[in-house]
C-alpha cells in the first residue's frame, strides 16, 4: 500500500492566522487530493490536482483555501485567515496509476482554530 | 456534490456475527470503494469495485458492485473485536470521490 505522510499531526492557531498543511506522498502517484473531516460527520472533497494544477474543486474550496507542489513532491494545502469553522481533521489522499486508481489516504493533520 | 446514503448508520452486534450495510445514490459511479476509519486516523481502503456486478472478497470482507452502479453493498463475515469502526463507501466519477455518511460499528465480545 503506498505510504502518504503528513505534517504536522496536530496544528493550532488562533482565529485569522494562515496554516500550511503538507503531504508527501512516498510514491509515484498521478492525483492528489485534500479532503476535510470535521469531528463526527463525514469525509469531505477539496480539491483534486493533476498534472501540477487544479482538475476539480468542491465549493468548500473557496479563495481562502490554496494548493500547490513547490518542489514536485510536497503537496501543500494553505488556508488563510483561518476561521472557528476550519477545524477539522484535513487528509491528504494519493491516486492513480498506470495499473489502477485506488486511492489511499495520509494519516490527517488535526486543525484546531481558537 | 454527489449524495451517498450509506445505511445502516450505525450497528451493534455479537462477535461472530456476520455484518451487511449498503450505500445507494442516484447518481452513476465508475469506481466504488470501501474503506475503514479508526479513531484519529485516516480511511484505510478495504476494497475497490470497478466493474457493474463485481463481487470482490478481502478476507473475510466482501463487497459489490451494483449493476445499476448506483449502490454497492458490504458484508463482513464472522465479526470480531478489531471490526470495530466507521465504514465509510465512495464512489468515483471522473477525479472526484464521493463518500458516504459512515456506518459507525461495535462489535461486543
Amino acid at each position: 500500500e503506498p505510504e502518504v505522510t503528513q505534517t504536522p499531526s496536530h496544528q493550532v492557531t488562533q482565529m485569522g492566522q494562515e496554516v500550511i498543511l503538507r503531504c508527501v506522498p512516498i510514491s509515484n502517484h498521478l492525483y492528489f487530493y485534500w479532503y476535510r473531516q470535521i469531528l463526527g460527520q463525514k469525509v469531505e472533497f477539496l480539491v483534486s490536482f493533476y498534472n501540477n494544477e487544479i482538475s476539480e474543486k468542491s465549493e468548500i474550496f473557496d479563495d481562502q483555501f490554496s494548493v500547490e507542489r513547490p518542489d514536485g513532491s510536497n503537496f501543500t494545502l494553505k488556508i488563510r485567515s483561518t476561521k472557528l469553522e476550519d477545524s477539522a481533521m484535513y487528509f491528504c489522499a494519493i491516486a492513480g496509476t498506470h495499473d489502477s486508481y485506488e486511492q489511499y489516504f495520509g494519516p490527517g493533520t488535526r486543525l484546531t482554530v481558537t | 456534490g454527489q449524495q451517498l446514503n450509506q445505511s445502516p448508520q450505525s450497528m451493534f452486534i455479537q462477535e461472530g456475527e456476520d455484518v451487511s450495510m449498503n450505500c445507494t445514490s442516484s447518481s452513476i459511479f465508475n469506481t466504488w470503494l470501501w474503506y475503514k476509519q479508526d479513531p484519529g486516523e485516516g480511511p484505510v481502503l478495504l476494497i475497490a469495485l470497478y466493474k457493474a456486478g463485481e463481487l470482490t472478497s478481502n478476507g473475510r470482507l466482501t463487497a459489490q458492485f451494483g449493476i445499476t452502479r448506483k449502490d454497492s453493498f458490504l458484508n463482513i463475515s464472522a465479526s470480531i473485536p478489531s471490526d470495530v469502526g466507521i465504514y465509510f463507501c465512495a464512489g468515483q466519477i471522473g477525479n472526484q470521490f464521493y463518500f458516504g455518511t459512515g456506518t459507525s460499528l461495535t462489535v461486543i465480545p
